[in-house]
């Protein structure tokens, strides 16, 4: 089944951590970029990060620059978010999504974070 | 960093209507668009991609067209399962940004 799922939200408090990693299946995951985009509640999509097939290149947001970190894991068909320094602005649900070419062609159902105290 | 601003925000019709939606591009993106429909609760799912090309397995009632700052997508008769909230994507360059969205209600 080809698939995306995302783990790892919750609810954290500003200044603290959280890892958030997304698990492929049914895809040659190693053969395409990755990218994490969010949204916030009531709010449209924003890109937050990319990371080339092997991890050769990364880019990111200027909003989270500095204190997220993409990577990932080919050998376990797994993408990660460490996320480092929450603000309560990056309260939003958070999707991997698989890119092909240009745009974004699967997504995973995404998880919540919560940045509250 | 390329704005993408979409018009209008929300939009109201009925089942058998065609609209259309427009997006423009702070500088020329070329091909470089795609558009996305949102259901409340779901993520994304793409619709068109490089501006014109219909995404496997999306009804060839929606339609995409437009090149360098300003495009357009069209769903030509709306059914039932259209209600929903529209974006679009520029892939020109990092960073990818999209519209703020438009509401088809």
């Amino acid at each position: 089944q080809v698939q995306l799922v995302e783990s790892g939200g919750g609810v954290v408090q500003p200044g603290r951590s959280l890892r958030l990693s997304c698990a492929a299946s049914g895809i040659t995951f190693s053969n395409n970029g990755m990218h994490w985009v969010r949204q916030a509640p009531g709010k449209g999509l924003e890109w937050v990060a990319v990371i080339w097939h092997d991890g050769s290149n990364k880019y990111y947001a200027d909003s989270v620059k500095g204190r997220f970190t993409i990577s990932r894991d080919n050998a376990k068909d797994t993408l990660y978010l460490q996320m480092n320094s929450l603000r309560t602005e990056d309260t939003a649900v958070y999707y991997c999504a698989r890119v092909m070419g240009s745009y974004f062609d699967l997504w995973g159902r995404g998880t919540l974070v919560t940045v509250s105290s | 960093d390329i704005q993408m601003t979409q018009s209008p925000s929300s939009v109201s019709a009925s089942v058998g209507d065609r609209v259309t939606i427009t997006c423009r591009a702070s500088q020329d993106i070329s091909s470089w668009l795609a558009w996305y429909q949102q259901k409340p609760g779901k993520a994304p799912k793409v619709l068109i991609y490089a501006a014109s090309n219909l995404q496997s397995g999306v009804p060839s009632r929606f339609s995409g067209s437009g090149s360098g700052t300003d495009f357009t997508l069209t769903i030509s008769r709306l059914e039932p399962e259209d209600f929903a909230t529209y974006y679009c994507q520029q892939g020109n360059s990092f960073p990818y940004t999209f519209g703020q969205g438009t509401k088809l209600e």
